[in-house]
């Protein structure tokens, strides 16, 4: 069964860092694209940032270029966000998801990443 | 506000057919697949179609997606009170989403 976890979301001022994780099984972790989406109650989904399978080529949505980096580690299964000067608009559920057939085919649980000012 | 526009909620009884219309441009919709995705209560979305008009395995073809010029369209028939839900398009160049459309089954 293919299944994404998150975890290391949390509670961080304004201006501060997170790293959420994101470990996968069931599936060729090192044969997909993997992106990170979140979810506000005011501005539904948004894309985030997608890492390539061998980790090569990174993209991002303008509002985090510059502050967030995506990271794979295929030996252990695992895809990783790393948040750095947070602000309260990036306060969101964020889900790790896999891409495939120009979708995201599988989506994790979700992790909470609360920005207080 | 979503580049991509559906309405905010629809309704209809059990057993009825519904749509769900994604409005976008020759930027995003025109030249781009759409997705679909169906969002339940508490819960992480799931893939209803992707390419336009695919179903990946195990979504039942109660549930249908289409695209014409820069629009595009999920359908949902024989509804049933499961599928009260948040359905979110969205297109695969920027990966945009649309705002969401909260289905209710009366």
């Amino acid at each position: 069964e293919v299944q994404l976890v998150e975890s290391g979301g949390g509670l961080v001022q304004s201006g501060g860092s997170l790293r959420l994780s994101c470990a996968a099984s069931g599936f060729t972790f090192s044969h997909f694209w993997m992106s990170w989406v979140r979810q506000t109650p005011g501005k539904g989904l948004e894309w985030v940032a997608t890492i390539k399978p061998d980790g090569s080529e990174k993209y991002y949505v303008d509002s985090v270029e510059g502050r967030f980096t995506i990271s794979r580690d295929n030996a252990k299964n695992l895809l990783y966000l790393q948040m750095h000067s947070l602000r309260a608009e990036d306060t969101a559920v964020h889900y790790c998801a896999r891409e495939w057939g120009s979708s995201f085919d599988c989506w994790g649980q979700g992790t909470l990443v609360t920005v207080s000012s | 506000q979503s580049v991509l526009t559906q309405p905010p909620s629809v309704s209809a009884a059990p057993g009825q057919k519904v749509t769900i219309s994604c409005s976008g441009s020759s930027s995003n919709i025109g030249n781009n697949y759409v997705s679909w995705y169906q969002q339940l209560p508490g819960t992480a979305p799931k893939l209803l179609i992707y390419e336009n008009d695919k179903r990946p395995s195990g979504i039942p073809d109660r549930f249908s997606g289409s695209k014409s010029g820069t629009s595009a369209t999920l359908g949902i028939t024989g509804l049933q009170t499961g599928d009260e839900a948040d359905y979110y398009c969205a297109t695969w160049d920027r990966k945009v989403f649309g705002g969401g459309t909260k289905l209710t089954v009366l």
